[in-house]
């Protein structure tokens, strides 16, 4: 059973840039899978941010696309966000999840979370 | 603002039925037949609970359905019990600029 899990600093300035990992166990994150990142403000719904495949094809919001990086490290079976000049605005619980490839297929697979809180 | 819109909460006793709408727009949920539910408790992670607007992932009980019909989708929630009390996020694909865009979420209280 795949598991995802999520790591970061917890705090960030604002201006600065964020920087997410998720560490894949039970699968390879070269498998034909996309891996992608959602995001929920306290108290409030889901956003999704983007999605990647191991190959390099890549998916964005495009309300987030020019802030946005994504990354795949497959020695270490993880996969990154870097998220730019932060606001308080991106104050929220950030989820890796997984997804099937081949069509647009739901987030079956869901890390625990990690809250990364913008203040300064 | 959410791009698919939900009613904020909804509620029901024991053993009756619930049903959560999710609304969108000719170039989502209109569009395509890959409309997600996701059940979340607080502080967990959402769990994938109805895909492709109509199917149910193993370990999913059969109480849960999903629906179409043009723009609105639907979660329908039968025979509930006090363990489906959570909230409940609709999403959508929205083609190849957009992609995915969700509800913002619905709090289901059982009575």
């Amino acid at each position: 059973q795949v598991q995802l899990q999520e790591s970061g600093p917890g705090l960030v300035k604002p201006s600065e840039t964020l920087s997410l990992t998720c560490t894949v166990s039970g699968d390879s994150i070269s498998s034909n899978y996309y891996w992608g990142w959602i995001r929920q403000p306290p108290g409030k719904g889901l956003e999704w941010i983007a999605s990647m495949h191991h190959s390099g094809n890549t998916y964005c919001n495009p309300s987030l696309k020019s802030r946005v990086t994504i990354s795949v490290d497959t020695s270490k079976n993880q996969f990154s966000l870097k998220l730019t000049s932060v606001t308080a605005a991106d104050t929220a619980v950030y989820y890796c999840a997984r997804r099937e490839s081949g069509r647009p297929a739901p987030l079956q697979h869901w890390g625990q979370g990690t809250l990364l809180t913008v203040s300064s | 603002q959410s791009a698919l819109t939900q009613p904020r909460s909804v509620s029901g006793s024991p053993g009756q039925s619930v049903t959560i709408s999710c609304t969108g727009t000719s170039s989502d949920v209109g569009a395509y037949n890959y409309v997600s539910w996701y059940q979340q408790y607080p502080g967990k992670a959402p769990k994938l609970m109805i895909y492709d607007v109509t199917k149910r992932p193993s370990g999913v009980p059969d109480r849960f359905s999903g629906s179409k019909s043009g723009n609105t989708a639907s979660l329908t929630i039968s025979g509930l019990q006090a363990e489906d009390e959570a909230d409940y996020y609709c999403c959508s694909y929205a083609g190849i600029y957009t992609f995915w865009v969700f509800g913002g979420g619905t709090k289901l209280t059982v009575l």
